[in-house]
């Protein structure tokens, strides 16, 4: 599986964009992109998903460079109630390998 | 449609008993994955099942810790002799797990164990 590192944390304030960004060097050819957020007391839930150049959907952009080592979740104009962790995975779709979670990013929104 | 549930949603026991925990996956959802959360922490991958397959084991910390999945549908993660730094939240989630799929998990609320 590909590890995959995030900031711990980040801070932002309300109506600001917030970009989240992700390594994993080690991405394989047939590996997808995938983040998730979670709220507290609440399991993840899922996000965006992404293979190359840039995926949007109505809560989030997700942006893949061509060597797609990286990737950046973007949050347009954040509100209190984004404030969350955000969970980068990488992974083949379709083996049997299971997703597997890091510690993800906290990110906290200040009004 | 129902989602993922879990029971109990809270768990309170004394050292050295055993608990089960139970997790109903959504209808249909071939693959099914535990995962331990302590306060604060990201998610700890414990076990997985994808359909008729071998499960997946490898992240079970120890022999007290297994779990069943009857049926292809409902499973239960039991723990043995419980320690205190078994207190968590324990998450189950479930997908589709078609190849090629998107394997979006799906969560459950969660069991919050407090061992005492």
């Amino acid at each position: 599986l590909a590890k995959t590192t995030q900031p711990i944390s980040m801070d932002s304030y309300e109506g600001q964009e917030v970009n989240i960004t992700c390594s994993h060097n080690n991405i394989a050819t047939n590996d997808y992109i995938t983040w998730y957020q979670q709220f507290p007391s609440q399991g993840p839930r899922f996000i965006i998903q992404g293979y190359k150049t840039k995926v949007t959907n109505e809560v989030a952009s997700l942006f893949i460079p061509a060597d797609r080592k990286s990737s950046t979740l973007s949050l347009p104009r954040v509100s209190l109630s984004d404030t969350a962790v955000y969970y980068c995975l990488v992974g083949d779709r379709g083996g049997n390998t299971p997703l597997v979670f890091g510690k993800g990013t906290r990110l906290s929104v200040i009004a | 449609g129902a989602g993922v549930s879990q029971s109990p949603s809270n768990k309170v026991t004394e050292k050295g008993k055993d608990v089960e925990l139970r997790c109903d996956p959504i209808s249909g959802h071939t693959a099914l994955y535990w995962y331990r959360q302590s306060l604060g922490q990201g998610l700890e991958f414990l076990i997985y099942f994808q359909g008729n397959s071998a499960p997946d084991k490898s992240g079970l910390p120890s022999d007290r810790f297994s779990a069943e999945r009857t049926g292809g549908s409902v499973s239960t993660l039991t723990i043995q002799r419980t320690q205190q730094e078994d207190s968590a939240v324990y998450l189950c989630a479930s997908s589709l797990g078609e190849p090629g799929g998107s394997k979006t998990q799906y969560f459950g609320p969660g069991t919050r164990l407090l061992v005492l």
